[in-house]
């Protein structure tokens, strides 16, 4: 299948700084991203949708101005994780779909980056 | 998008067939069917996709019945490696639900 590669896979931060996670995908053309956490022993909740070139739309409870997305390319989409703190601890997982012009085309997922806020 | 339900956890034994039901009484009419599966701490691995017909790849076949309202992921010889929660979503949105965590004993 096509790959996605997400970096860093983890990432340490002290408390109220910002983290910069990258979604690239690395063989199609992705005109849509969707950004996940997940925490231990739960399933993966979507944080929000991407698609090249406009605005992220978020996910009913998810803050915007913290978790702040890119989708500048259609091979990159970025996370940025704004004063972090403490419970913001979780697995990232970005995943990509190459729509090719068809609607239900599948989508890829990255490895995860697995942050840790102290 | 469709909501779905699965059962929490299967077991299989080692070289026989899992068989993972998915209901999905709501589903749209051109909704797809997806199915993902997640080792510990790893992203999701695509599986099987279908909308109506049955489909078969390399790693599984996918059953949907005529109804559309539910189906069902075969993995024909369940290896130790298969391990993993095996999640079915409908819609293009890819909203997860809690999966079903198969364990494969040998």
């Amino acid at each position: 299948g096509a790959v996605v590669s997400q970096h860093p896979s983890w990432v340490i931060c002290k408390s109220g700084t910002s983290v910069k996670i990258e979604c690239r995908s690395l063989d199609f053309q992705a005109t849509t991203m969707f950004w996940y956490r997940q925490f231990p022993k739960q399933s993966l909740m979507l944080m929000a949708t991407s698609n090249e070139g406009s605005k992220a739309t978020y996910e009913q409870g998810v803050e915007k101005d913290k978790f702040l997305i890119n989708h500048a390319s259609l091979t990159l989409s970025t996370l940025t994780v704004t004063s972090a703190h403490p419970e913001d601890s979780s697995f990232y997982i970005c995943s990509a779909r190459d729509q090719g012009g068809l609607a239900n085309t599948e989508a890829f997922f990255g490895q995860g980056t697995r942050l840790t806020v102290v | 998008d469709a909501k779905t339900t699965q059962p929490p956890s299967m077991d299989c034994a080692e070289g026989r067939a899992a068989n993972l039901p998915c209901n999905h009484s709501t589903i749209s009419g051109n909704e797809y069917v997806y199915w993902y599966r997640q080792i510990h701490s790893q992203g999701p691995q695509y599986i099987i996709h279908g909308l109506k017909n049955n489909e078969t790849n390399e790693m599984a076949s996918l059953i949907i019945t005529e109804d559309r309202k539910s189906s069902t992921l075969i993995l024909p010889h369940a290896t130790l490696r298969d391990t993993a929660v095996y999640y079915c979503i409908v819609g293009r949105k890819l909203i997860f639900g809690q999966g079903t965590e198969l364990s494969v004993k040998p």
